[in-house]
């Protein structure tokens, strides 16, 4: 069974443009997740998806946005990149059968010159 | 606002010594996960525990919740090199995907 596909893996973009990340879940996942990690916040929420709708959403500016497609897949998009938006983007994963684990893909990094 | 302290930070131990990370959240959850990861990777998924009692082994590392204490913790026993990353614990929101972490506790196991 594959298991959660990330695109691209690493990324350079320069201050004021924007990104667009992709996730493709596990087969049958109807749950994704989306994360931030960085070196001084450490692991932080941005937004859940199910079944094409936001159920979730962290603290972060509305510069951070989602979406889900009826096949599960979600894409995260940034705008107006700061330099503050490096970070490892990291997505999960689950059935959302509420005892389920969330499965990690590798993780898209993200780099802002 | 959940929040989820862990402890220590940094863990240093010698092959083959035990040693307890530890867990704290602050509200009511119906979940907590530990992860463990590799520098430069993704995370790992080591245990689900769902219930308050519940106690989960797998290899050299044993996972047990206690959800009146609202505490977790994460035995490493005869500790081994192939065991060195960071390990952080995740506390689910009562009924809902979303996962607040732990800081992480770096551990280097030292031959």
């Amino acid at each position: 069974k594959a298991g959660v596909t990330q695109t691209p893996r690493y990324l350079i973009k320069t201050r004021g443009q924007q990104v667009t990340l992709s996730c493709s879940p596990i087969s049958g996942h109807r749950s994704v997740s989306w994360y931030q990690q960085t070196p001084g916040q450490g692991l932080q929420f941005l937004f859940e998806y199910f079944s094409e709708t936001q159920r979730n959403k962290g603290n972060f500016p509305g510069r951070f946005s989602g979406r889900q497609f009826s096949n599960s897949r979600s894409e995260m998009n940034v705008s107006t990149l700061e330099l503050g938006d490096s970070a490892l983007y990291l997505c999960a994963s689950s059935l959302d059968r509420g005892e389920d684990e969330q499965y990690f893909g590798p993780g898209t990094r993200l780099t802002v010159t | 606002e959940l929040k989820v302290e862990q402890n220590p930070l940094f863990l240093s131990m010698q092959e083959g010594k035990n040693y307890t990370i530890y867990c704290n959240y602050s509200t009511t959850s119906d979940r907590l996960y530990w992860y463990r990861q590799d520098p430069g990777k993704s995370l790992e998924s080591l245990f689900v525990l769902l219930s308050n009692g519940a106690v989960k082994q797998e290899g050299r590392l044993m996972a047990s919740l206690d959800t009146k204490a609202r505490l977790s913790t994460l035995h490493i026993t005869a500790a081994v090199h192939d065991l060195s990353a960071t390990y952080f614990c995740a506390v689910a929101g009562f009924g809902n995907e979303k996962l607040t972490f732990g800081t992480g506790t770096r551990l280097t196991i030292i031959p």
